[in-house]
């Protein structure tokens, strides 16, 4: 069954405790990117990679970190989290160039204190 | 940046009535207009994905349009029933960044039964 796994789905963290959410998809996706949706805003775009060791910014990339080291997995990264990174976070993949649907995890809610 | 925008915000609609909303995005450099459908607790699910202009999908009571020259897209639900109650989103990618789709705000829909 093609999917994207995401986890955790909830965690509930500190300010400053370095935190990872991971990302994996059995489609052989070359693309795949990183989302926050907050209420009133969509979707907004944070990171994304187009192939292995390929990454960019999104439109809101600042605090948060990715890497690509294997097609499958996409990690995002929080260094240093802080309330305002408290947000419903999603993963997504994809064949290149938004031309197909995209197939998104679960997603995590993700709430800093 | 593409800003995408959808109209109206929210909907509450009659069960057995049908409705429509719209999708804004720039028409330079467009290359794909995607529809999703987002239930509560659960990830987006795509519906459509439109490339070409005057383009026309369905999937059973569900149908949307296509115009790229003017930069619009309709969603249409024919006698809609309490399963279509969802934030329906629309997204948007163009040719000098297609690697990046674009999320509007979403049409969250209740169905009235």
């Amino acid at each position: 069954e093609a999917q994207v796994t995401q986890n955790p789905r909830y965690l509930i963290t500190v300010t400053g405790k370095k935190l990872t959410v991971t990302c994996s998809q059995n489609m052989n996706h070359e693309y795949m990117s990183w989302y926050r949706q907050d209420p009133g805003l969509g979707l907004r775009q944070i990171y994304y990679s187009m192939n292995v060791e390929v990454t960019d910014k999104g439109d809101v990339p600042e605090g948060y970190k990715v890497s690509r080291k294997e097609k499958r997995n996409f990690p995002l990264i929080l260094e240093s989290p802080s309330p305002n990174q408290t947000s419903l976070y999603f993963c997504a993949s994809t064949d290149p160039w938004g031309g197909t649907e995209a197939f998104f995890g679960q997603g995590t809610r993700l709430t800093v204190v | 940046i593409l800003n995408v925008e959808q109209s109206p915000q929210s909907l509450h609609v009659q069960e057995g009535d049908s409705t429509n909303f719209t999708c804004s995005f720039p028409s330079s450099n467009f290359y794909a207009l995607h529809w999703y459908r987002w239930e509560t607790a659960k990830s987006p699910e795509a519906l459509f994905v439109m490339t070409l202009n005057g383009d026309e999908k369905k999937k059973g009571r569900i149908s949307a349009t296509l115009n790229t020259k003017e930069g619009y897209s309709y969603l249409y639900i024919k006698g809609s029933q309490p399963e279509d109650s969802a934030t329906y989103l629309c997204a948007s990618s163009g040719y000098s960044s297609a690697s990046k789709i674009i999320f509007g705000s979403g049409t969250r829909l209740s169905i009235r039964p």
